[in-house]
């Protein structure tokens, strides 16, 4: 079965820099999650969308924003990159309200 | 506001003896439970969810959960061990209307001893 992809799988920046993760959500999935996983922590809540809508939004930085496009992929843009940006990033994918969310493997982000 | 508390960074278990992961929820409406498995440089996968049907959940694995409201629990149990569920296990909440994202857990680190 289809499962979410997210690319890259591994990036690495330097301090200052920009980046785009981008997440594909499994086919008919209209909505996306962004979460963000640091070293020995538990996934936060960034930003999440709903049939290209923002429909909810966690401690996402003012730096970066995001957004649903019409083939319901997403991508998640972050600038001014910070050593503290290092983090797994994870998306994932829902097929409707209230069903449970699909994970993508995330992108390893590492800032130098 | 919701939360999960998971009971033990860490768990030991031998081969082959009983798992039992604790979680404990607060939510102010009736919630959504989730219990995810991460193996190292990897995804969530779903082991199981809570979603006010049966209070005794199965997933896959051989894992299952059984939600106690009175408790406020959410304990993920295995009867026998493998070594191939040494991985990290997050609780996580969820209301049950709407998108609304995932709470999770401080994660627990199951290590299954030979």
């Amino acid at each position: 079965a289809a499962g979410v992809i997210q690319s890259p799988r591994h990036l690495i920046k330097e301090k200052r820099e920009t980046a785009t993760l981008k997440c594909y959500p499994i086919p008919r999935h209209d909505t996306v999650y962004w979460y963000q996983q640091g070293p020995g922590q538990d996934p936060q809540f960034l930003i999440s969308f709903y049939e290209k809508m923002q429909s909810d939004k966690g401690s996402i930085p003012d730096r970066f924003s995001a957004q649903q496009f019409s083939d319901y992929h997403s991508e998640l843009n972050m600038s001014s990159l910070e050593l503290g940006d290092s983090a797994l990033y994870f998306c994932a994918s829902s097929p409707q309200p209230n069903q449970p969310q699909h994970f993508g493997d995330g992108t390893r982000l590492s800032i130098l | 506001a919701q939360s999960v508390t998971q009971l033990g960074s860490h768990v030991s278990v031998s081969e082959g003896a009983l798992v039992l992961l604790r979680c404990n929820y607060s939510s102010s409406v009736p919630p959504y439970l989730f219990w995810y498995v991460q193996y190292p440089n990897q995804g969530l996968q779903l082991l199981l969810k809570y979603t006010s049907a049966a209070t005794l959940v199965k997933g896959i694995n051989g894992f299952e959960a059984e939600f106690k409201k009175s408790e406020t629990s959410f304990h993920l149990t295995k009867p026998s061990a493998h070594m191939s569920d040494a991985a990290e296990y997050f609780c996580a909440v969820s209301e049950i209307s709407g998108n609304t994202p995932l709470v999770f857990g401080k994660g627990t680190r199951l290590s299954v001893i030979a």
